[in-house]
């Protein structure tokens, strides 16, 4: 049972252009909802999160949307950076799930010059 | 301040052999979560742990898999009588709390990557 999707397997974005991740879910239970980044032969890192209560949050180029009535959320990166080339996982976590995570499938961003 | 570590890096196990992974969280933390990587998919809950205790298992196969964080020493995954279907990269992370791991997320060590041949 998936319950975060992430239907996009990769996304290619020219340099200096806006990145859009998106992210579906199906428990309206969760109550967090983090995107993390990872490179090849390392462990995910945090990027940012998002609680139910609110639609937005921004920090830097990282901004995360959350529609709780679409039950959607997207991650846009602005300028997209060589650097941010790099899989982005979003992930969903309950109330009462004691900090255990719901992650999707992973979108793979490749950021050409 | 060193982060999450995981040992080995790379596991090469035949069918049959017994795979254990080690992790140890970061200075402080007291929470432990265990993590597997299927190729080509997302990151699947296995186990939470904390010291001398686990928490949830729901995640964890009924059969051939264990997990513990002792009082002394790293978290142990262990898995008996390796099949194929068991290679994965397998991810340990820490929190200081549940709490903050929602809204901070974890901090993730760089996985062991189990190949059963």
């Amino acid at each position: 049972d998936q319950q975060v999707k992430q239907n996009s397997p990769s996304l290619s974005v020219q340099e200096g252009r806006i990145s859009i991740l998106n992210c579906d879910y199906t428990n309206s239970m969760f109550d967090y909802f983090l995107w993390y980044k990872k490179y090849p032969a390392e462990g995910p890192t945090f990027l940012i999160s998002i609680s139910s209560i609110k639609d937005k949050n921004e920090d830097g180029r990282f901004t995360v949307f959350l529609n709780k009535s679409a039950k959607h959320l997207s991650l846009h990166i602005v300028p997209s950076q060589p650097g941010d080339s790099a899989v982005y996982f979003c992930a969903a976590s309950a109330e009462d799930s004691w900090g255990k995570f719901q992650f999707g499938a992973g979108t793979q961003v490749v950021v050409t010059p | 301040n060193a982060g999450v570590m995981q040992n080995p890096r790379h596991l090469v196990r035949r069918r049959g052999q017994e795979a254990r992974l080690r992790c140890s969280p970061m200075k402080g933390h007291s929470h432990v979560y265990w993590y597997r990587q299927l190729p080509e998919e997302g990151l699947k809950f296995m186990v939470y742990l904390q010291k001398e205790n686990i928490i949830d298992e729901s995640g964890m196969p009924k059969e051939r898999f264990s997990a513990e964080f002792p009082k002394e020493g790293p978290s142990i995954l262990r898995i008996q009588q390796v099949v194929r279907g068991d290679s994965a990269a397998y991810f340990c992370a820490s929190s200081p709390w549940p709490g903050t791991a929602s809204r901070e997320g974890y901090t993730f060590g760089s996985g062991t990557r189990l190949t059963v041949v």
